[in-house]
């Protein structure tokens, strides 16, 4: 079964608009951290943002928000304000495990994000 | 703080020959992972060590796969024989716990090509 659901294969937004990349998961596990991170095409993948499960309000840093209900399992990335720097593939992360687990790392297949002028 | 540190960048090698991949974690990172990118698709984990044990290789293709971590520090990932479809960027990254939350940071990672 799909652990992490990027549905979005691909996006487009203007130059200062807002965005908003989605990210499903599938878990059993309590404990569970969600992560976005950007891999420009450099190659190289750049974390933006953490949630953790037990977290109680969304995650924000900088322009990077994440929208997170956990009821509907997801953990929806914002970018605000977008920069043409944000063109970019996009992964949604989740880690599975306990606190002092071994902790696997699971990505999705990924958003491309196009900003226009 | 380094980085975590892979080599080569690019390899190119026929089919069946063998490669090994390099990787230099962050200095204290106890775990580390190996991944592995084919283009257009995310990173899929190849396999994942706790100091220098082996606590996940599920998805490693273990008759041509093969990867070690010595003393707990470097690491080594061998292809052996390689075949076309072992085209991809393999992708180093290392974590540290901190609390629950554990930041993996990611190496440039070495692109393979096989011809």
């Amino acid at each position: 079964a799909q652990k992490i659901t990027q549905t979005q294969p691909g996006m487009f937004v203007q130059e200062k608009e807002a965005v908003t990349l989605d990210c499903t998961y599938d878990t059993s596990d309590q404990s569970y951290g969600l992560f976005w991170y950007k891999q420009p095409s450099s190659g190289e993948m750049i974390f933006l943002i953490y949630q953790g499960s037990y977290d109680e309000q969304n995650a924000t840093e900088g322009r990077y928000s994440l929208n997170f209900q956990k009821a509907r399992k997801s953990a929806n990335l914002v970018i605000s304000a977008s920069q043409l720097g944000d063109s970019a593939m996009y992964f949604c992360a989740m880690r599975e495990g306990g606190s002092t687990g071994f902790q696997k790392l699971v990505f999705g297949t990924g958003t491309r994000l196009l900003v226009s002028p | 703080e380094a980085g975590v540190a892979q080599s080569p960048r690019y390899k190119i090698i026929e089919k069946r020959q063998s490669v090994a991949f390099w990787c230099n974690p962050i200095s204290g990172h106890a775990t580390l992972y190996w991944y592995q990118q084919i283009l257009g698709q995310g990173p899929k984990l190849l396999i994942q060590f706790q100091n220098n044990g082996v606590v996940d290789d599920s998805q490693l293709p273990k008759d041509r796969f093969s990867a070690e971590r010595l003393k707990g520090v470097d690491s080594t990932l061998k292809i052996q024989p390689a075949k076309l479809e072992d085209s991809a960027v393999y992708l180093c990254a290392s974590s540290i716990l901190v609390g629950r939350t554990t930041e993996a940071f990611f190496g440039q990672g070495t692109r393979l090509t096989v011809v």
